[in-house]
């Protein structure tokens, strides 16, 4: 079946340092990436959308700039947390959809904490 | 803006019995799908089963079956022989084929932590 790859699964980093984390699907090409922030027992925020070869469309107060999305190729995306404060830590999840098919493949989500 | 709500923010059951989960949704377009996911422990998210708005048939998946009522924005999941292994936060999701740049974007609902006694 189809699967989406994300690493790293865990990170610490320290407060005002980047963080970048990968979502490679592995077996099929992703043309939309979903990306996501969970808080302990909370829901799924969807915070960015993005299709291979454009710029990625950001839910309403998620900053652009600070959670930047790249999705070069139909078979990566990526999510960089800038200058990452201790807030930003959470749970992060992608999610890929493959073109003409209803259905979503989640990565394994990415813990992130800044220290 | 379409909205899904899971009024139950924890629910319980004994090992072999049946429980159902519940999940209203509000929307203006008539072509959706409907989901619910399992996040188990390892925080994996699973698909558990999915139904299509213009299909009047209740999809059913082995134990999980849903009860789809299209007019009452109502997709309930029933979890019938629970496992232990069931023992998961289950979110319903909802996805519409409108366009747009959020074309098959998922909209979730709170989730409902289940928890399945011995």
């Amino acid at each position: 079946g189809a699967v989406v790859s994300q690493h790293p699964s865990w990170v610490i980093c320290k407060s005002g340092t980047s963080v970048k984390i990968e979502c490679r699907s592995l077996d099929f090409q992703a043309t939309t990436m979903f990306w996501y922030r969970q808080f302990p027992k909370q829901s799924l925020m969807l915070m960015a959308t993005s299709n291979e070869g454009s710029k990625a469309t950001y839910e309403q107060g998620v900053e652009k700039d600070k959670f930047l999305i790249n999705h070069a190729s139909l078979t990566l995306s990526t999510l960089t947390v800038t200058s990452a404060h201790p807030e930003d830590s959470s749970f992060y999840i992608c999610s890929a959809r493959r073109r003409a098919y209803y259905g979503y493949t989640f990565g394994s989500g990415t813990r992130l904490t800044v220290v | 803006a379409q909205t899904v709500t899971q009024s139950q923010p924890e629910m319980s059951v004994q090992e072999a019995e049946t429980v159902t989960l519940s999940c209203t949704y509000d929307t203006s377009e008539s072509d959706y799908y409907l989901f619910w996911y399992k996040q188990p422990p390892s925080r994996q998210m699973i698909l558990v089963i999915r139904q299509e708005a213009y299909k009047q048939q209740n999809a059913t998946e082995n134990r999980f079956s849903v009860n789809f009522q299209k007019a009452a924005k109502s997709f309930s999941l029933k979890i019938s022989d629970s496992q232990l292994g069931d023992a998961a936060m289950y979110f319903c999701a909802y996805r519409d084929n409108a366009g747009g740049t959020s074309y098959g974007k998922l909209t979730f609902g709170q989730g409902t932590i289940l928890t399945v006694h011995p």
